[in-house]
């Protein structure tokens, strides 16, 4: 079954610090690759998507993921966080050509950047 | 409207009782989707619609699970014989269409079973 595995469960930086969240998913075809966040107190967003071309995406905030294909990898990067970067952040992976369009959503990281 | 909307937004209801979900995409999204979201889990993907066709149904848990949409707009989640395990937060996203396509969330419906 298709899957997508978020590495890390919670993570706790400071300000300024460098930030990588990983995220690999388990399907050989084509697929749209996103990352959500969930600001405390508000709904899903969206904060970058990959559907094809350069697989270096920037998202909003600073934010960026790059899709590794040979390795099934689309982490989020950002150079420096700030605290109100502070959120839980979710991986989705939409398998394209399998006849449907489920959605498959990893399990979330939390992120704490200390002010 | 300005967002997906969802009502009520929170529910707890006793156990054997039946409850329904609404959802309000947002005006001319043509997809819909309904997920589950579980105390430190995932999005569990439970179902979408294309206009008023629910073509995949294979996420809903059980048979006490069922949606429906009218008009290509509002569905409803039902669970019928609530069980306590069905205690979660119920998410509705839509999108302007079902291919590759940014999903809009709602707010969610907690529920709480007691």
């Amino acid at each position: 079954a298709q899957s997508v595995s978020q590495h890390n469960h919670h993570v706790i930086l400071s300000e300024a610090a460098s930030l990588e969240l990983g995220c690999n998913y388990s399907y050989g075809g084509t697929v749209n690759l996103f990352w959500y966040v969930q600001y405390p107190g508000q709904h899903l967003q969206l904060l970058l998507k990959y559907f094809s071309g350069d697989p270096l995406v920037k998202g909003i905030k600073g934010f960026e993921a790059e899709f590794i294909k040979s390795k099934f990898s689309f982490n989020l990067r950002k150079p420096s966080v700030q605290w109100s970067d502070t959120a839980e952040y979710f991986c989705a992976v939409k398998p394209l050509n399998t006849g449907g369009f489920k959605t498959i959503f990893g399990a979330g990281t939390r992120l704490f950047v200390k002010a | 409207g300005a967002g997906v909307s969802q009502s009520p937004s929170n529910k707890v209801t006793e156990k054997g009782k039946d409850v329904e979900l609404r959802c309000d995409p947002i005006s001319g999204h043509t997809a819909l989707y309904w997920y589950r979201q579980s105390l430190g889990q995932g999005l569990e993907f439970l179902i979408y619609f294309q206009g008023n066709s629910a073509p995949d149904k294979s996420g809903l848990p059980s048979d006490r699970f069922s949606a429906e949409r009218t008009g290509g707009s509002v569905s409803t989640l039902t669970i019928q014989r609530t069980q306590q395990e069905d205690s979660a937060v119920y998410l509705c996203a839509s999108s302007y269409r079902l291919a590759g396509d940014t999903q809009y969330f709602g707010p969610g419906t907690r529920l709480t079973v007691l």
